[in-house]
């Protein structure tokens, strides 16, 4: 199984800053990896897949990065719909396809 | 509209059997694969199973592998999971996901709301 680990498991950030979250796998995934978004009380919303690939409705101010086993979610100048708990998942040919415990980002 | 309703959640007694289904429209339903997804109350994202397509392929996670059985019926636009052997651990919000691809493994695009399981005595 690849273990999925997100760091930090809370980010502090202010409003218009930049907020930066890390994901690494325990095993090179290339760029197999999905970011998710939730907020409280709703369901996780695709934001990124294949790394860098911006799901349809999601704003540029979103960017994924990174292959192998390290990669980052850049959310450049964060707004106040922004503050939620962020999960990474691996969406590799091999199963389970494990999340990371997530980060939450606040203000 | 694309829309996912699960259903069947309620209380499951230790060692008992629920069925969950989740009712698909709006998109071409066997045209891609299918995923359960559940969050323990508190915790975070957990993946459970996964169904290609056809219906032809299964995955699951070794929590539940063994106890828990993924299908799908594309003349029904339906998925389910049969969930036997129900344990403590098996308490959570369940979601139905859509994958991007046929198989699973594409990243999860559309959710639905989720039917809540709890399993006690």
């Amino acid at each position: 199984e690849i273990v999925m680990t997100q760091s930090p498991v809370t980010l502090s950030v202010s409003p218009g800053e930049r907020a930066t979250l890390s994901c690494r796998a325990s095993r090179n995934i290339g760029t197999d990896l999905a970011w998710y978004q939730q907020k409280p009380g709703q369901t996780p919303r695709l934001l990124i897949y294949d790394a860098s690939a911006r799901a349809t409705g999601i704003p540029a101010r979103f960017s994924g990065s990174g292959s192998g086993t390290e990669f980052t979610l850049t959310i450049s100048g964060l707004q106040s719909e922004d503050f939620a708990v962020y999960y990474c998942q691996q969406h590799s040919n091999w199963p389970p396809w494990t999340f990371g415990q997530g980060t939450k980002v606040e203000i | 509209e694309v829309q996912l309703l699960e259903s069947g959640g309620g209380l499951g007694h230790p060692g008992g059997s629920l069925r969950l289904s989740c009712a698909v429209s709006g998109f071409t339903f066997d045209n891609y694969a299918m995923n359960w997804v559940r969050q323990a109350p508190g915790k975070g994202l957990e993946w459970v199973s996964g169904i290609s397509a056809s219906g032809g392929s299964t995955y699951y996670a070794d929590s539940v592998k063994g106890r828990f059985t993924i299908s799908r019926d594309n003349s029904k636009n339906t998925l389910y999971l049969q969930m036997n052997s129900l344990g403590d651990g098996d308490t959570a919000l369940y979601f139905c996901a859509k994958d991007q691809s046929r198989w699973p493994g594409g990243g999860l695009d559309i959710w639905g709301q989720g039917t809540v399981v709890t399993v006690s005595s």
